[in-house]
């Protein structure tokens, strides 16, 4: 099955800067890339995804970069605020699958 | 629009009991996935029900089952609890027409801790 590798598993940033997420996935059929936020006694929020037929993509102070040949991903967090410390989640499916395969997520704390 | 509700937010029982969680899926949703998520760990994907049917299932042993009602809610049971089933249980609802990739959303999940 698919195997979803994050890094780094914690992250303290000053307010202000940008925090960077990467992980890696197994199958090379997974066409589906989703980042979720989980804040505490929360569940998973999604906050950008991306398709494979993409290779980025940008909402405001998020982007998220696929690349297909090596099989990595990454989360940019431009300007960190307060608000933005949670745990990431990155996660891959395959098209023709009805699963999401996470990674173990990235604790992010913004330190102000 | 309410979204995926789940209950009940926390439970705690002890170790060879059995234990039901409930989930509603957002309105219009018709497909609900159950996950399990270990603390410090990313969601594991336990089943999916669509149609009141199992329509896939993750790495669980058959101490894990559900069912999903023609209403669209669903239910997971777990039985013979054992102190690894501890976890942060999480009900997504979808739409099965629009696929993974648009709409699935998770609710708050239930908090089960067992003794």
């Amino acid at each position: 099955g698919e195997n979803v590798e994050q890094h780094p598993s914690t992250l303290s940033v000053q307010e202000g800067d940008s925090a960077v997420i990467k992980c890696t996935y197994s199958d090379s059929a997974s066409n589906y890339f989703p980042w979720y936020k989980q804040e505490l006694g929360k569940g998973p929020q999604l906050i950008i995804d991306i398709r494979s037929n993409v290779g980025e993509k940008k909402d405001q102070r998020i982007a998220v970069t696929l690349n297909k040949t090596a099989k990595h991903f990454s989360l940019h967090i431009t300007e960190t605020q307060p608000e933005d410390s949670a745990v990431y989640f990155c996660a891959a499916s395959l098209g023709s699958d009805y699963k999401l395969s996470f990674g173990a997520g990235t604790t992010v704390t913004v330190r102000a | 629009d309410a979204g995926v509700t789940q209950s009940p937010t926390h439970l705690i029982k002890t170790r060879g009991q059995q234990v039901t969680l409930r989930c509603s899926p957002k309105s219009g949703h018709d497909t609900v996935s159950w996950y399990q998520q270990a603390l410090g760990q990313g969601p594991q994907f336990i089943f999916q029900y669509y149609e009141e049917e199992e329509r896939q299932r993750g790495n669980f042993p058959d101490r894990f089952s559900g069912h999903q009602f023609p209403n669209y809610s669903s239910e997971l049971n777990v039985n013979a609890l054992l102190l690894g089933d501890s976890a942060l249980y999480l009900c997504a609802s979808s739409l099965a027409g629009w696929g993974i990739d648009y709409g699935y959303t998770f609710g708050s999940g239930t908090r089960l801790t067992v003794v």
